[in-house]
């Protein structure tokens, strides 16, 4: 079994600022952790990905997210807001080998405030 | 990078007919397509797994009989929603796996906007 747990469904922040995004997930097997992003109206478009090896994970855009075993966590940072962030972005989290089945969280919608 | 299609992008219906959404993938072979739906402002459910020539497995809750899921070649999956109702109404995405030399990463496509008035 796994599962998704996205803290605040809601954030703000300020053109420029910290963007942090929390991720913490469950899973029984060792994992793959995802980050996806949604403009309205249109599909997923994958932010980055942890399979194995190095825990942090650079992804597209500025963005990156640190594999954390022992909190279970896999939060999704970038040092600078630019307003073409806004949007909503989704962790996700399947399991290595197998049937593969990926988990979604609720999402969190960022809002940049210029 | 692999690509997936969807068509329609959006559709409108009237309750009781059915709508087909075709998924495709562009550049790759998907030996395994999945349908999402999903609500506004929720997350991506996933409905159903198909695999290329077999019968898709369907997540619980999910009406097989409702949500017809075919999955005839390695770039082309259908749902189709029989006798739309409103409650039909949603977002629908589709995902592929299998291109790229990424078996575990799925490709989603843009999706489909479904009302049934």
């Amino acid at each position: 079994a796994q599962s998704v747990t996205q803290l605040g469904s809601h954030v703000s922040v300020s053109e420029g600022a910290l963007v942090l995004l929390r991720c913490n997930y469950s899973s029984s097997v060792p994992p793959y952790l995802f980050w996806y992003v949604q403009y309205p109206n249109q599909g997923l478009q994958l932010l980055l990905k942890y399979t194995t090896g190095a825990t942090l994970v650079k992804g597209i855009n500025g963005f990156e997210a640190e594999f954390k075993k022992s909190e279970t966590s896999f939060h999704l940072t970038k040092p600078s807001a630019h307003m073409s962030d806004a949007a909503e972005y989704f962790c996700a989290v399947s399991s290595q080998g197998g049937y593969q089945k990926v988990t979604f969280g609720t999402g969190t919608k960022l809002q940049v405030i210029p | 990078g692999a690509v997936v299609s969807q068509h329609p992008s959006w559709v409108i219906c009237k309750s009781g007919t059915s709508v087909k959404i075709e998924c495709r993938s562009l550049d790759f072979q998907a030996t395994t397509m999945f349908w999402y739906r999903q609500f506004p402002k929720q997350s991506l459910m996933l409905m159903a797994t198909s695999n290329e020539g077999s019968k898709a497995t369907y997540e619980q809750g999910v009406e097989k009989d409702k949500f017809l899921i075919n999955h005839a070649s390695l770039t082309l999956s259908t749902l189709t929603v029989t006798s739309a109702h409103p409650e039909d109404s949603s977002f629908y995405i589709c995902s592929a796996r299998g291109g790229g030399g990424s078996s575990y990463e799925q490709y989603f496509g843009p999706g489909t906007r479904l009302t049934v008035t």
